[in-house]
């Protein structure tokens, strides 16, 4: 069975605080992506990444950057946290483009 | 990617099979159908895809119709803990890496 392992299930941060959201898979899959998920809205992509050190960016990049420094991890960095960015973040992973996305359990991030 | 249509609700007795519905009349011949769910607070589930053919795994079943503008997600033998949000979504993968999550359908399993 695929695993995708997010570091955290719930995290509190202070307005201003760089803050990093760990992912971990460990299928040897190409594909990670990194979503938001609020409700009323849907799941919005916000980075993904299809090789080591490779990124782009997805609907909704602004105030996050990416690291991919390993092909198991993808980490997400919100520089300067605030509270718009208080939602529940979701890592996902694939094998190919046409293969299916296999999320963790999420990390439900306060921004206070 | 296609859009997709789904009921808001179903409901469905435990042990009896749960018939899941969805219609993507507007889907083109390179999309994939897939279906996920999600429990409450959990992150989303794979749990099936498939282009033309039928198709059946461990968790359940796919039935395409042979236009291709609707599918039927099957769970054979509905538990309490299949009670969740499940999305059909229609998806050609490359250039589309985007999952596209609309309302689904909430089942709820009775005991």
């Amino acid at each position: 069975d695929v695993k995708v392992t997010q570091s955290s299930r719930y995290l509190v941060k202070r307005t201003g605080e760089k803050v990093f959201l760990e992912c971990v898979q460990d299928m040897d899959h190409e594909n990670m992506f990194w979503y938001r998920q609020d409700p009323g809205l849907g799941l919005r992509l916000i980075y993904f990444s299809y090789d080591v050190k490779m990124k782009e960016k997805g609907d909704i990049p602004e105030g996050y950057s990416v690291s991919r420094e390993k092909k198991e991890r993808f980490s997400l960095i919100l520089e300067s946290a605030s509270t718009n960015q208080t939602s529940m973040y979701l890592c996902a992973s694939s094998e190919g483009w046409n293969q299916p996305q296999h999320f963790g359990d999420g990390t439900r991030l306060s921004i206070l | 990617d296609a859009k997709t249509t789904q009921p808001t609700s179903m409901d469905c007795a435990e042990g009896r099979a749960a018939n899941l519905p969805c219609n993507h009349s507007t889907i083109s011949g390179n999309e994939y159908v897939y279906w996920y769910r999600q429990i409450h607070s959990q992150g989303p589930q794979y749990i099936i895809h498939g282009l033309k053919n039928n198709e059946t795994n461990e968790m359940a079943s796919l039935i395409i119709t042979e236009d291709r503008k609707s599918s039927t997600l099957i769970l054979p033998h509905a538990t309490l803990r299949d009670t969740a949000v499940y999305y059909c979504i229609v998806n050609s993968g490359a250039g589309s890496y985007q999952l596209t999550f609309g309302k689904g359908t909430k089942l709820s399993v009775i005991p």
